[in-house]
């Protein structure tokens, strides 16, 4: 079925390095796609989707692009704060109100 | 409310008990998803409810879950006879339409050990 492999962690950055966490997917039609992010204590909270192949979400200094051909829908920052330690999740959906995540990625940003 | 809510936030039940865990969804939002996140794990879907219709209900791992929300506002979710393999953080999450895709917004969670 539909799914999401994402990078595993922990990922561990210094202040203001490019973070990069790896997302692929497996899907039989067209699914829009989503990154969550869990901060310590918190509910999760959508952090940017993106709805068809090369549409780019961004949020916070966050981005994704939505790439068919590679399957990826990979979240990147250029400069990551202590503020951005959070958990991470990818995630997939085939049809409205079907919502399929990743296991997640733990960062951690020290000062 | 201003979000999700969900009490309790952490249950500790003896296997066999029943627990319920509640779930306010934030005013007017149509739609209610249950969630069961395992540690270390993404949150796997139970359950779909558009007001007080359960929609999907192929997330729910037994019979010995069951969820309801007789008013199409707060929802309950209910273990009964829990074991250990349900321990785990329980999602609610709500959006405000079904007709198109809208943003699910979560609660903290619940918190469940089994002992």
């Amino acid at each position: 079925g539909d799914s999401v492999t994402q990078m595993e962690g922990p990922v561990t950055l210094s202040e203001e390095a490019f973070l990069t966490i790896n997302c692929t997917y497996t899907a039989t039609g067209y699914p829009s796609l989503f990154w969550y992010v869990q901060y310590p204590g918190e509910g999760l909270q959508l952090l940017l989707k993106a709805t068809k192949a090369d549409d780019k979400g961004s949020n916070k200094g966050f981005e994704a692009t939505y790439r068919k051909e590679t399957t990826s829908f990979h979240l990147e920052k250029g400069s990551v704060q202590v503020s951005d330690s959070a958990v991470y999740f990818c995630a997939l959906s085939p049809s409205i109100n079907d919502m399929r995540f990743g296991a997640g990625t733990r960062l951690t940003v020290k000062p | 409310g201003a979000g999700v809510s969900q009490s309790p936030r952490y249950k500790v039940a003896k296997r066999g008990q029943d627990v319920a865990l509640r779930c306010d969804p934030i005013s007017g939002h149509v739609s209610l998803f249950w969630y069961q996140q395992a540690l270390g794990q993404g949150p796997e879907f139970l359950t779909y409810f558009q007001n007080e219709a359960q929609l999907d209900k192929s997330g729910l791992p037994s019979d010995r879950f069951f969820a309801e929300r007789p008013e199409g506002s707060v929802s309950t979710l209910k273990i009964q006879r829990t074991q250990q393999e349900d321990s785990a953080v329980y999602l609610c999450a709500s959006s405000f339409d079904a007709s198109s895709y809208n943003e699910q917004f979560f609660g903290p969670g619940t918190r469940l050990t089994v002992l």
